[in-house]
């Protein structure tokens, strides 16, 4: 099975910092995703990547998967407490073991 | 518009009584997932069905079944709910394959007693 290791485990920041959120994977990606989770709710998608050295933004926050298809960063430009949750990564149905952010106003 | 819908968004049981849960998609997906998620913890998969053909996890325990009568609907069964089997229970969709986007439906807390 897929198994996907996540740096760092939580992470608090002041609010206005950047931040990045890695993934690593024990096998070759074919399909990386992104989900953000807040507290007992469900899932919300934010990004796919397929392709080696693909990157991908969406309003500050910007994904890439490296060149070798392994591993996974997530970065989030100037942060506000609206970006505060779970990030998680996952594959092929498996999910990394979550980052929790924190962002102090 | 729901897409994923999971009924009910909390359940109590009793220790040892058992408790379905259910899931329905509006999406015409072929794959439909259950997970656990322990507080603090990424969902773990505990079962797919890719159309009818049912996929267990290898460390899934026997006291977790699913049902997958149609499309639309999928169904988990915890025959002898045990303390340890409280979490939230999510469940997911994706169109094709495996790797596909997930849709995830807003999930069912269950608590036992």
């Amino acid at each position: 099975s897929q198994e996907l290791e996540q740096s760092p485990q939580s992470l608090i920041v002041q609010e206005g910092k950047n931040l990045t959120i890695n993934c690593t994977s024990s096998k070759t990606l074919y399909g990386l995703y992104w989900y953000k989770q807040k507290y007992g709710e469900g899932l919300i998608f934010l990004m796919m990547l397929q392709k080696g050295g693909e990157e991908k933004s969406h309003e500050k926050i910007t994904a890439k998967l490296d060149e070798k298809k392994q591993q996974s960063s997530l970065h989030i430009t100037a942060s506000q407490p609206s970006h505060a949750g779970i990030y998680l990564c996952g594959a092929e149905g498996y999910f990394g073991t979550g980052t929790s952010l924190t962002v102090i106003p | 518009d729901a897409m994923v819908i999971q009924n009910p968004r909390y359940q109590v049981t009793q220790f040892g009584k058992p408790v379905t849960l259910s899931c329905s998609q509006t999406l015409n997906h072929n794959v439909m997932y259950w997970y656990q998620q322990k507080s603090s913890q990424a969902p773990k998969l505990l079962f797919h069905y890719y159309d009818k053909d049912f996929n267990n996890e290898a460390d899934t325990p026997d006291n977790f079944q699913s049902r997958r009568p149609n499309t639309s609907f999928c169904f988990l069964d915890i025959r002898s709910p045990g303390l340890g089997d409280a979490a939230m229970y999510l469940c997911a969709t994706s169109r094709d394959r495996r790797g596909d986007e997930q849709y995830f439906g807003p999930g069912t807390r269950l608590t036992v007693t």
